[in-house]
């Protein structure tokens, strides 16, 4: 089983539609998660922290589920500026490697 | 505002050939990572550092090696590369937390 685990997509949308991505980890010692944005052929640059208490930013709320080992991205008024890929990232601990999820693709559509 | 910086940003090498790959962050951070991305593949890491002269094998480490032999620079060496290891790689650095990226490096070997 791998450590962080995606539904890849592709999930299609009309612009304006609410969206949201589940993530699974393996490792319950993991302390640290986070989403970052990949857009095609770019470098993957953090989109927000996962705090235990849950977060918003703007359009943009993380959820984390301990119990059950997953965290959610929940995407509001979708745009067609948030079409890329989404990953997931949960850390063992300082001093582990960083483990990321394989992505799952956002395509927001006119 | 420099960050993540990677050298090259592209190359084509025969079967065979040898490179190597300068990731440089003026970030002061301890922990580097080198990872590779394959078309449906997500994030896969080769190897990390958690401090300068220190490093680990990560999921894909072979074929690979690596140097931290000053903090701010993690190398990745290809001894004889093959084509299986076209591919994008892209250099992470981080403290505690978030992760920065390099733009990426674009390998294609033929």
């Amino acid at each position: 089983r791998k450590e962080v685990e995606q539904d890849p997509g592709p999930f299609n949308v009309p612009e304006g539609a609410t969206v949201a991505f589940n993530c699974t980890y393996s490792n319950s010692a993991s302390q640290s998660f986070f989403w970052y944005r990949q857009d095609c052929r770019k470098e993957p640059k953090l989109l927000m922290s996962v705090y235990s208490s849950g977060n918003e930013d703007g359009r943009f709320t993380a959820q984390l589920n301990r119990a059950s080992q997953y965290i959610s991205l929940l995407i509001r008024d979708s745009k067609l500026s948030d079409s890329a890929t989404y990953l997931c990232v949960a850390n063992p601990g300082e001093g582990q490697n960083f483990v990321f999820g394989p992505g799952t693709r956002l395509s927001v559509l006119p | 505002n420099a960050g993540v910086t990677q050298t090259p940003k592209f190359r084509v090498l025969k079967t065979g050939q040898s490179m190597t790959l300068l990731c440089a962050q003026d970030m002061n951070h301890e922990y580097m990572y080198w990872y590779r991305q394959d078309p449906g593949m997500g994030l896969r890491l080769i190897h990390y550092s958690v401090g300068e002269g220190t490093t680990a094998k990560g999921e894909v480490p072979d074929g690979y090696n690596v140097s931290r032999l000053k903090k701010q620079n993690f190398l990745l060496g290809l001894e004889s590369a093959a084509p299986s290891q076209t591919s994008v790689y892209f250099c992470a650095s981080r403290r505690t937390g978030v992760a920065f990226f390099g733009q990426g490096t674009r390998l294609t070997v033929v």
